[in-house]
């Protein structure tokens, strides 16, 4: 079946520090990949996805590039800062799941930010 | 539009008891999802709407859990004979039909403990 395995948390950062957080994948075919962070008390929200190999999705300064022959998706941001503490969730879409959205999630990473 | 909403936000019940949850999608969206997300773990999706019709259901939903949503609209999720095993964040998601690159929106969840 489909899984998805990111890394440990939580990770701790001073501000502005280089974040990388690592992400990989099992499954059939081509599924497309995403990244959802969870803010303290808060939902789900969508960070960036992408669709096909050698995609690369972005948004708020994090980027992750879909590599189909290592099955990564790693997260980046150049520059962290305080507000960008939450939970991160690599998590895929089966492209055998008739179109809907029935996502596979990893466990999740605790980033932390300190001034 | 204030996007999807749950009620309640938080639950706490005794064990045995029945409880129901209540999602709101953004309006226009078509499909309707629900998945449970147990204390550091990612979500495990548990069921899914098209309209009214629920298309999947996965094997996480024993027979002491039903969801419905009848008209196309809002949907519930009751579990009956609650045990503590259930206790997690129950979340819902909405999305529009076109195909696999529509984005699943969540709502803020609702948090379960059965005492």
């Amino acid at each position: 079946g489909n899984s998805v395995t990111q890394m440990e948390g939580p990770v701790t950062l001073s501000e502005e520090a280089f974040l990388t957080i690592n992400c990989t994948y099992t499954a059939t075919g081509y599924p497309s990949l995403f990244w959802y962070v969870q803010y303290p008390g808060e939902g789900l929200q969508l960070l960036l996805k992408a669709t096909k190999a050698d995609d690369k999705g972005s948004n708020k300064g994090f980027e992750a590039t879909y590599r189909k022959e290592t099955t990564s998706f790693h997260l980046e941001k150049g520059s962290v800062q305080v507000s960008d503490s939450a939970v991160y969730f690599c998590a895929l879409r089966d492209p055998g799941s008739g179109g809907y959205q029935k996502v596979t999630f990893g466990t999740g990473t605790k980033l932390q930010v300190i001034p | 539009d204030t996007g999807v909403s749950q009620d309640p936000r938080h639950k706490i019940t005794k064990r045995g008891q029945n409880v129901t949850f209540r999602c709101d999608p953004i309006s226009e969206h078509n499909r309707l999802y629900w998945y449970r997300q147990t204390l550091g773990q990612g979500p495990e999706f548990l069921t899914y709407f098209q309209n009214e019709a629920q298309l999947e259901k996965s094997r996480l939903l024993s027979d002491r859990f039903s969801a419905e949503r009848p008209k196309g609209s809002f949907s519930t999720l009751e579990i009956q004979r609650t045990e503590q095993g259930d206790s997690a964040m129950y979340l819902c998601a909405s999305s529009l039909s076109g195909g696999g690159n529509t984005e699943a929106f969540f709502g803020q969840g609702t948090r379960l403990t059965v005492v």
